[in-house]
């Protein structure tokens, strides 16, 4: 049963750039959450998918979006990249919003 | 609002000593709360959790981890620290009620080293 998974691993842009990271869940899991983590910190959640829809959402600006699809893979779109971007990116996937959140290796973005 | 508060951001113990990890939070509201480990260049692993059902919850890889309300902490815990428990270790919060399901508030993390 594979886990969570998420690509790609690295992701080097430049400022002004936009990015696209993907998340595909854990078997059985509906239910996405993204979380930032910068260096040093520790991660802060930045939205949350279900059914296709945002659900819950953190303290990030609308140039972070994204977007699940019906089998529940999901995509996080980071517009106009800003140096403070840089940082591991991770998804979590569960099966209902009391569950277990299972963590995937993350995608680490440096923007130049 | 929920927060959580790591104390200490290095710990250091000798292999076979007692492992110490501090958490205090805050929530309104009864919460969830969570261990996870991170090792390097890897995404986070959960350890163990709370969810309002015994108090002293065991983990995995012989952690365990109270809860004591009236500290408001989730300290976790190992008798006996092996060269393996280095890592970064972060305690989450996640507030039950309102909209704040599956909305995990983490610690700042602490990295734990583990001397022969």
């Amino acid at each position: 049963d594979a886990g969570v998974t998420q690509s790609p691993t690295h992701l080097i842009k430049t400022r002004g750039q936009q990015v696209t990271l993907r998340c595909s869940p854990k078997s059985g899991h509906d239910t996405v959450s993204w979380y930032q983590q910068a260096l040093g910190q520790g991660p802060q959640f930045i939205f949350q998918y279900y059914e296709e829809e945002e659900r819950q959402r953190g303290n990030f600006p609308d140039r972070f979006s994204g977007h699940q699809f019906p089998n529940y893979s999901s995509e996080l779109n980071v517009n106009a990249l800003l140096l403070g971007d840089s940082a591991l990116y991770l998804c979590a996937s569960s099966s209902d919003l009391l569950d277990i959140q299972y963590f995937g290796a993350g995608t680490r973005l440096s923007v130049l | 609002a929920q927060s959580v508060t790591q104390l200490g951001s290095h710990v250091s113990v000798s292999e076979g000593a007692l492992v110490l990890l501090r958490c205090n939070y805050s929530s309104s509201v009864p919460p969830y709360l969570f261990w996870y480990v991170q090792y390097p260049n890897q995404g986070l692993q959960l350890l163990l959790k709370y969810t309002s059902a015994a108090t002293l919850v065991k983990g995995i890889n012989g952690f365990e981890a109270e809860f004591k309300k009236s500290e408001t902490s989730f300290h976790l815990t190992k008798p006996s620290a092996h060269m393996s428990d280095a890592a970064e270790y972060f305690c989450a919060v996640d507030a039950l009620g309102g909209t704040s399901y599956g909305k995990l508030t983490f610690g700042q993390g602490t990295i734990l080293t583990v001397h022969p």
